[in-house]
């Protein structure tokens, strides 16, 4: 069964300090790996992408890894800000055309001043 | 300009009335999508369309009905809405496995 699982389920951080937020997944045939980022209110905005041969990608303090033998992928988050908290989505896209996408439950970050 | 926008973004409504969500899309792709968001920030397919045709319909209530007149129009209408219709609703459009969605219209149902 296709499934993408994340975790924590929330966090709570101190406004300057780093998270790692997981991802595990079991979606075959995997294409791609996406996180989004959810503002509240808001739509998620995608944030970083791994394909299959790609095992780490920074977008600014934003850092993905994903490792595909154990279909773990991880976004790291550095020195965070205010401004970081949010839903973190983990999207795994699936099929030859990679337009299935089976979406993670997220993982709600508050990082607190 | 916004490039995947949804109307309205709230909606209150009594059960047993019929409403409809609008979406436009002005970056020219293909396809189109609406998901529903529950209380846990759970993001769920109803539908897909491409190119104007229905190619995903998930195991949604027939009181969903998607209508697309064109590629860049996505609308949701939904009759006799229950309690349990109350969601946050998003449209999305993809292109190149990316996904751009709308801000959401939050749908009330008293």
């Amino acid at each position: 069964k296709n499934q993408v699982e994340q975790s924590p389920q929330s966090l709570i951080i101190l406004e300057g300090k780093n998270c790692t937020l997981q991802c595990n997944y079991t979606v075959s045939p995997f294409s791609n790996l996406r996180w989004y980022k959810q503002d509240t209110g808001r739509g998620p905005v995608s944030l970083t992408i791994m394909t299959f041969s790609e095992n780490t990608k920074s977008n600014g303090r934003y850092t993905a890894t994903l490792d595909a033998d154990t279909k773990q992928s991880s976004l790291h988050i550095t020195a965070s800000q205010l401004s970081d908290s949010a839903s973190y989505i983990c999207v795994v896209s699936a099929g030859y055309t990679g337009n299935q996408f089976y979406f993670g439950t997220g993982t709600s970050l508050t990082v607190i001043p | 300009d916004t490039a995947v926008s949804q109307t309205p973004k709230y909606l209150v409504t009594q059960m047993g009335n019929d409403k409809s969500i609008k979406c436009e899309q002005n970056l020219g792709h293909d396809t189109m999508y609406w998901y529903k968001q529950d209380s846990k920030k759970f993001l769920k397919i109803m539908f897909s369309y491409n190119n104007k045709e229905l190619i995903i319909n998930e195991t949604v209530p027939n009181r969903f009905s998607p209508k697309s007149p064109d590629k860049a129009h996505l609308n949701l209408h939904i009759n006799s809405l229950e309690l349990g219709d109350s969601a946050v609703y998003f449209c999305a459009s993809n292109y190149a496995g990316e996904l751009f969605f709308g801000e959401g219209s939050r749908l009330t149902v008293l």
